[in-house]
């Protein structure tokens, strides 16, 4: 399947300890987004990367949140000192260009206890 | 900004009648305007798309749905629900430029009835 893939699928942490995602974006696909989804919500954007370089993050991003994309292929959130309230799914998706579809992965579900 | 609101948290409909999920959006300027379904442990998948091209948009699965300005309203409809179609359904959209992210609805989640 040569679609977008997401590692580990499901993560259960204690609070205060670190966690980090991963993302394989389809291989020709420039740019990469982040999103997190929260029960009986839908998706919010948290940022995205036009290869290698972040463009936008969300007020959602807070400092102990950080996404790399390091040489435009797959990229990493990793979230420092985790809180109970980061308990989500945590989404990626790519698409080739601007204003092209995006492909959503299955998801990272986070729970932090 | 934009926004989504669809209108009802769940729908419940018996196999082989009519599906509609409502929609309403919020956007200062020309919007393009999607509809994703996300089948449990599966990503999200796009079903159709409004990108001001034909008011009636034809989707994947028989789905389609009527871009109505004068509403604000992007309704997905389906004459024939399958038990397969049960899922969750999201609105969302995104500024006309695509140089902004995909705003979602709360979503809506389908039940199919045999």
């Amino acid at each position: 399947d040569t679609g977008v893939s997401q590692d580990p699928r499901h993560k259960i942490t204690k609070r205060g300890q670190n966690v980090t995602f991963r993302c394989d974006p389809i291989s020709e696909h420039n740019r990469l987004y982040w999103y997190r989804q929260t029960l009986g919500q839908g998706p919010e954007f948290l940022t995205y990367f036009q290869n290698e370089a972040q463009l936008e993050k969300s007020r959602l991003l807070s400092d102990r949140f950080s996404a790399e994309r390091p040489k435009g292929s797959f990229s990493t959130l990793e979230i420092q000192r985790t809180e109970q309230g980061d308990s989500a799914m945590y989404l990626c998706a790519s698409s080739l260009d601007l204003g092209h579809e995006q492909f959503f992965g299955p998801g990272t579900r986070l729970t932090v206890l | 900004a934009q926004s989504v609101t669809q209108l009802d948290s769940h729908v419940s409909v018996s196999e082989g009648t009519p599906v509609l999920l409502r929609c309403n959006y919020s956007s200062s300027y020309s919007p393009s305007l999607f509809w994703y379904v996300q089948h449990p442990n599966k990503g999200l998948q796009l079903l159709l798309k409004y990108t001001s091209a034909a008011t009636l948009v034809k989707g994947i699965n028989g789905f389609e749905a009527e871009f109505k300005k004068s509403e604000t309203s992007f309704h997905l409809t389906k004459p024939s629900a399958h038990m397969s179609d049960a899922a969750e359904y999201f609105c969302v959209v995104r500024l006309w430029s695509g140089n902004t992210p995909l705003v979602f609805g709360k979503g809506t989640r389908l039940s199919v009835i045999a």
